[in-house]
C-alpha cells in the first residue's frame, strides 16, 4: 500500500540550509506537499510540487522531486528559530474510494540552535 | 476571506461516551475531509464529504461517522469512545473533490479519552 517515509529528526543552527528528505511510495500521486505543524497547532501548507516538475522554488523553500527513486526533499535556506517545527510530506492518493485524500509521514522535528 | 475553523479547541471525555466535533470549511470550498492525528504520529485519513456525501473512506471502524451541511460545514461523530481515540482530529476543505486541489487545514480539536 501507499507510504510515506521522513527521518524523524533533523537539528541545524541559525543560518545554515535545513534538508528534509523523504520517500514516497505511490507512484500515481499528482501532487506532493509540504505541511508545517507548530506545537499545539494545526497543519500550515507550505508548498507543493506537481508530479511531473523536478524543481519549485518559492523564497526560503526549494523542493526537489525525484520521480524515479520516489524521493522528495524540502530545503530552507538561512534557517531560523521561527522554523522550528515538525516538517510533514504528504502525498495525494485516491483510495477509500475518495479523490485527494492525503497520505502523511511522520513527520521530521527540525530544531533551530541559536 | 475565512480560513477553516473548527470547534471545540479542547474536549475531554470519557469511555463509552460520545463525542460531536465541528468543522467549517473556507470560503468557496464544497469538500471537507478529516484527519486523526495521534501523538507523535502524522495525520490519518478519516474519510471526505463532497456535497453532503461521503466521498470516501479510511481504514476507520463504522463508530466514526459524518455529516456535511449544505453550507459545506461539517461535523465528525465518534460513538463508543476508546482510549486509542484520543489524538488530535484535523478538518481540511479543499475547493474539489480531487486529487489535483490542495487541502487546507483547521487548527484541530484535541480530543481526550479518560
Amino acid at each position: 500500500g501507499e507510504d510515506v517515509e521522513q527521518s524523524l529528526f533533523l537539528s541545524v543552527r541559525e543560518g545554515d540550509s535545513s534538508v528534509i528528505n523523504c520517500t514516497y511510495t505511490d507512484s500515481s500521486s499528482t501532487y506532493l506537499y509540504w505541511y508545517k505543524q507548530e506545537p499545539g497547532a494545526g497543519l500550515q501548507l507550505l508548498t507543493y510540487i506537481f508530479s511531473n516538475m523536478d524543481m519549485k522554488q518559492d523564497q526560503r523553500l526549494t523542493v526537489l522531486l525525484n520521480k524515479k527513486d520516489k524521493h522528495l526533499s524540502l530545503r530552507i535556506a538561512d534557517t531560523q528559530t521561527g522554523d522550528s517545527a515538525i516538517y510533514f510530506c504528504a502525498e495525494s492518493a485516491n483510495y477509500g474510494g475518495s479523490q485527494g485524500n492525503l497520505i502523511f509521514g511522520k513527520g521530521t522535528k527540525l530544531s533551530v540552535k541559536p | 476571506e475565512t480560513g477553516v475553523t473548527q470547534s471545540p479547541t479542547h474536549l475531554i471525555k470519557t469511555r463509552g461516551q460520545q463525542v460531536t466535533l465541528r468543522c467549517s470549511s473556507q470560503s468557496g470550498h464544497n469538500t471537507v475531509s478529516w484527519y486523526q492525528q495521534a501523538l507523535g504520529q502524522g495525520p490519518q485519513f478519516i474519510f471526505q464529504y463532497y456535497r453532503e456525501e461521503e466521498n470516501g473512506r479510511g481504514n476507520f471502524p463504522p463508530r466514526f461517522s459524518g455529516l456535511q451541511f449544505p453550507n459545506y460545514s461539517s461535523e465528525l461523530n465518534v460513538n463508543a469512545l476508546e482510549l486509542d481515540d484520543s489524538a488530535l482530529y484535523l478538518c481540511a476543505s479543499s475547493a474539489l473533490a480531487s486529487s489535483t486541489d490542495t487541502q487546507y487545514f483547521g487548527p484541530g480539536t484535541r480530543l481526550t479519552v479518560l
